[in-house]
């Protein structure tokens, strides 16, 4: 089955500055890319997503690109504010969803 | 967000005995999914459906075992429950599930079970 890696387990940034979440995949078949952030208590929602036919994506602040050929995608965030502290996952879908192990991310102001 | 719910969202239970956790959902997506998450690992998929008493399982799934009667309920049964199952699971659903058509899921507000 699929194998999801992610990197860093823990990230602290100052407010203002960039974060970069990165995660790899193993299957070839994963063709859908979604990032979920998770605050506590709650269930994971989404942030953004990118299929296999798109190489970057942009929401705002917020941006995910992949490389097929290199199974890496990273998840972007500029601008970071206190709000953004949370935990986020990455996942990787071929016939069903595979999550990363999660990034805690603290925006300290 | 989408109409998804847990029951129940908190729940002590001794060892050995069993469990059913339920989830409703409201969006009439087809595939539903059950998942735990444990520090360190994530979430992990325990068991899925993909319609109605159409089940398979996922990665974790011993000591676990599923029911889909309605469209609407996934139930999630810990037939006798042991320490090792102290977790916090998701429900979760989503509608397609082939190339090209792939869409997100959307996940419940979760379940902690303790398990003393």
């Amino acid at each position: 089955g699929e194998n999801v890696e992610q990197h860093p387990s823990t990230l602290s940034v100052q407010e203002g500055d960039s974060a970069v979440i990165k995660c790899t995949y193993s299957d070839s078949a994963s063709n859908y890319f979604p990032w979920y952030k998770q605050e506590l208590g709650k269930g994971p929602q989404l942030i953004i997503d990118i299929r296999s036919n798109v190489g970057e994506k942009k929401d705002q602040r917020i941006a995910v690109t992949l490389n097929k050929t290199a199974k890496h995608f990273s998840l972007h965030i500029t601008e970071t504010q206190p709000e953004d502290s949370a935990v986020y996952f990455c996942a990787a879908k071929g016939n069903q969803f595979y999550f990363g192990t999660g990034t805690s991310l603290t925006v300290i102001p | 967000d989408a109409g998804i719910t847990q029951s129940p969202r908190h729940k002590v239970t001794e060892t050995g005995t069993p469990v059913t956790l339920r989830c409703h959902q409201t969006e009439n997506h087809r595939y539903m999914y059950w998942y735990r998450q444990d520090p360190g690992h994530g979430l992990r998929l325990i068991h899925y459906s993909y319609g109605v008493k159409d089940t398979d399982k996922g990665e974790v799934s011993d000591g676990y075992s599923v029911s889909r009667s309605k469209t609407e309920d996934f139930l999630l049964t810990l037939e006798s429950a042991t320490s090792s199952q102290t977790s916090v699971y998701f429900c979760a659903i989503s509608e397609h599930s082939g190339q090209g058509r792939d869409t997100e899921a959307f996940f419940g507000q979760g379940t902690r079970l303790t398990v003393v």
